[in-house]
């Protein structure tokens, strides 16, 4: 069975201040899809990045970037030079491939706050 | 990206009525689903909408319960029945144009239940 642990369950910063959220995941698949999204106040869950099981490479977005450690199970997100926009709830997801298409598990979520 | 459309936006019940929770999507989509998010909480997938024919529900969850219509590819409808305040969550439809791949799975503003 596939899991998604976020283990910070609320990060507060100060403007400007770096910030990563954790996700560990747990598969015994071997193609799997890991996911990010953000859930603002507002409710909606915006898509932030989709990244395949054979695919290390971090990526950067901006001041968003990934890190993908298959080795250790884990997905992080990094966000650069916060801003208080960049507060929300942050979802880490994963998909088996093997699911009938596109079923996500969701983590815990972990909500960031950031202060001017 | 598609734009997914559902309402109401938020609704007051009372213990023991039903409410029905539409959602459409701007253009045609292969799969959709059906979330609920309880306070403070992750999202859990309640069922996977099938066109024309029965949902397919995840364990813990029941038709009988929560009933769900799929009549074409861009529509879709979530009952909850016979409400109780453990029902109070927002619930969110979703959807992704792929199928047999796992791809970017858009989502609705969401529809916040309260029960009285």
């Amino acid at each position: 069975a596939q899991k998604v642990t976020q283990a910070q369950t609320e990060i507060s910063v100060v403007e400007k201040e770096d910030v990563t959220l954790d996700c560990v995941y747990e598969t015994r698949d071997t193609t799997y899809y890991l996911f990010w999204y953000k859930q603002p106040p507002s409710g909606e869950l915006v898509f932030l990045i989709r990244r395949n099981s054979f695919d290390e490479q971090n990526e950067i977005s901006g001041r968003y970037s990934w890190n993908f450690q298959k080795s250790t199970s884990s997905f992080n997100f990094t966000i650069t030079a916060s801003q208080v926009v960049d507060s929300a709830v942050y979802f880490c997801a994963l998909s088996e491939v093997g699911n009938a298409g596109n079923m996500l598990t969701f983590g815990g979520g972990t909500r960031l706050m950031v202060k001017p | 990206s598609a734009v997914i459309s559902q309402k109401p936006s938020r609704d007051i019940c009372q213990r023991g009525t039903s409410l029905t929770i539409q959602c459409q999507v701007d253009s045609q989509v292969t799969m959709m689903f059906w979330y609920r998010q309880q306070p403070g909480q992750s999202l859990t997938l309640i069922a996977t909408a099938n066109q024309g024919s029965e949902a397919t529900y995840e364990s813990g969850f029941v038709i009988d319960k929560f009933p769900i219509s799929r009549p074409n590819l861009t529509f879709s409808t979530l009952t909850v029945s016979n409400m109780s305040p453990e029902d109070s969550s927002i619930y969110l439809c979703s959807g992704s144009r792929d199928r047999g791949s796992v791809g970017e799975l858009f989502f609705g503003e969401g529809s916040r239940l309260t029960v009285l």
